[in-house]
């Protein structure tokens, strides 16, 4: 267990529909990462927070924005699905500092399944 | 374009031998890579990390060695056990603000009784 939890495990919708995906970090964790990975490909980088702010922004769709709050929570929300949004979802967090070399920890993700 | 490559999508090795699982780079910027390894429904694990001005890294049965030059590491097992059987992701980094980890595709290992 690595102290990272998400929430839902696994979420099933429409086309065109919004979700929320919701992230809590390790006990103390300053920093929250969303990584998207589809069907046999890697994980890909959308968006870091540090400490309620936004730090740095990878392929992160305009269709997707995310935030982190005052209790370091994180919610990823996805609005005008596609197919090709259907995807693992993993959230990590990291950090009690902000170093080249901290670990991340990751969730168990959300599996999001767009019909 | 790919930065991070994992050129061998699958892996089988005989119980008690070496995995040897491969990560190619492209960007000479990096200088901070780790392994992470990935069992079904759960999230990636931490496994072992190496910086750049370290060509070798070992713990326990998992030992990482990079090459700056060929912008090339690797992950070795020894003895590889059947609960090693998972995704291996490498990642990599560059220092400075903002930046964070390119992932490769992952290598899936079947280690076999």
């Amino acid at each position: 267990d690595s102290g990272v939890t998400q929430t839902p495990k696994h979420l099933i919708t429409a086309t065109g529909q919004r979700v929320t995906l919701r992230c809590s970090p390790r006990s103390g964790d300053l920093s929250v990462y969303w990584y998207q990975q589809s069907l046999d490909q890697g994980l890909q980088f959308l968006i870091q927070y540090y400490n309620g702010e936004e730090r740095a922004k990878g392929n992160i769709l305009e269709r997707f924005s995310a935030q982190q709050f005052p209790d370091l929570h994180s919610e990823l929300n996805l609005s005008s699905l596609e197919l090709g949004d259907s995807a693992l979802y993993f959230c990590a967090s990291s950090g009690r500092t902000d170093e080249i070399t901290d670990t991340q920890y990751f969730g168990p993700g959300t599996r999001l399944t767009v019909l | 374009d790919q930065q991070v490559k994992q050129n061998s999508p699958s892996l089988s090795v005989q119980e008690g031998r070496i995995s040897i699982l491969n990560c190619d780079y492209t960007n000479s910027m990096f200088d901070y890579f780790l392994w992470y390894k990935k069992y079904p429904a759960e999230g990636p694990t931490f496994l072992i990390s190496i910086s750049s001005i370290k060509d070798k890294n070992e713990d326990g049965r998992f030992t990482v060695f990079l090459n700056k030059s060929a912008k090339h590491l690797s992950l070795h097992i020894v003895p590889s056990q059947p609960g090693d059987s998972a995704v291996y992701f490498c990642a990599a980094k560059e220092s400075g603000y903002g930046q964070n980890f390119v992932f490769g595709p992952g290598t899936r290992l079947s280690v076999l009784p």
